[in-house]
């Protein structure tokens, strides 16, 4: 299994709502992230965890929540978010954080998440 | 901080070649990836250089001079299928964990 799932594929919420993110991968890799990329625009890092701790928070806003409950899963929890935090939402994986060979990253194929 | 820049678009005709280049500045380089992602998908990893000289993979290579901060990706025998965004990221050994940092990426247009 060399895949990367995220669900919802879709998800449109109001500003008031709560609703969470879901990745999934069974590569046995210990480090996952979570991106966030709008239209025309690069991924953009913000939050990695290594061996199921929050190793990096990019300074991203407190509406934003993480969780990773163990080694395959990886939650983002949203509330209370604005218009402008729509955008596809990207998880990825790779066998550790670091450098050295190729320790490539694997994506899901994205949460495409609309505010309302 | 680190700069990364590549070509915002670039057109070429099916069967052709096109080369991507991309140029960074970066304190601690430990890596660059070139990844492929068509709209509304997840970026795929294509190549990773972290030592001077050519990377082939079938009808795609990629170049790296670390002394010129300079990387290309080469795309042969073009397909329809191969119009994408092109993503360039380079991995810093300065910065927390395997942090990526992306160019803006590069349009490949194919035409017949």
């Amino acid at each position: 299994d060399t895949e990367v799932t995220q669900t919802p594929k879709h998800l449109v919420m109001g500003m008031t709502n709560k609703k969470s993110l879901k990745c999934e991968q069974h590569m046995g890799h210990r480090a996952m992230y979570w991106y966030k990329q709008k239209a025309k625009k690069p991924p953009e890092l913000m939050f990695v965890y290594s061996y199921e701790k929050l190793s990096i928070n990019e300074s991203v806003p407190s509406r934003f929540s993480p969780e990773c409950p163990n080694s395959s899963l990886l939650n983002l929890h949203l509330h209370a978010l604005q218009p402008e935090d729509s955008a596809l939402y990207l998880c990825a994986s790779s066998q550790a954080i670091g450098g050295g060979s190729y320790n490539e990253q694997f994506f899901g194929p994205g949460t495409r998440l609309t505010v309302l | 901080g680190q700069n990364i820049d590549q070509p915002t678009e670039m057109t070429a005709t099916e069967g052709a070649i096109v080369q991507i280049n991309c140029t960074y500045q970066t304190s601690g380089f430990n890596g660059l990836f070139w990844y492929q992602q068509h709209a509304g998908e997840a970026p795929t990893f294509l190549s990773y250089n972290v030592l001077d000289g050519l990377e082939e993979k079938g009808r795609f290579s990629s170049f790296l001079s670390r002394s010129k901060g300079y990387s290309y990706l080469l795309l042969k025998e073009l397909q329809m299928k191969d119009s994408a965004s092109y993503l360039c990221a380079v991995r810093d050994r300065k910065a927390a964990g395997n942090k990526l940092t992306f160019g803006g990426g590069t349009r490949v247009l194919v035409k017949p």
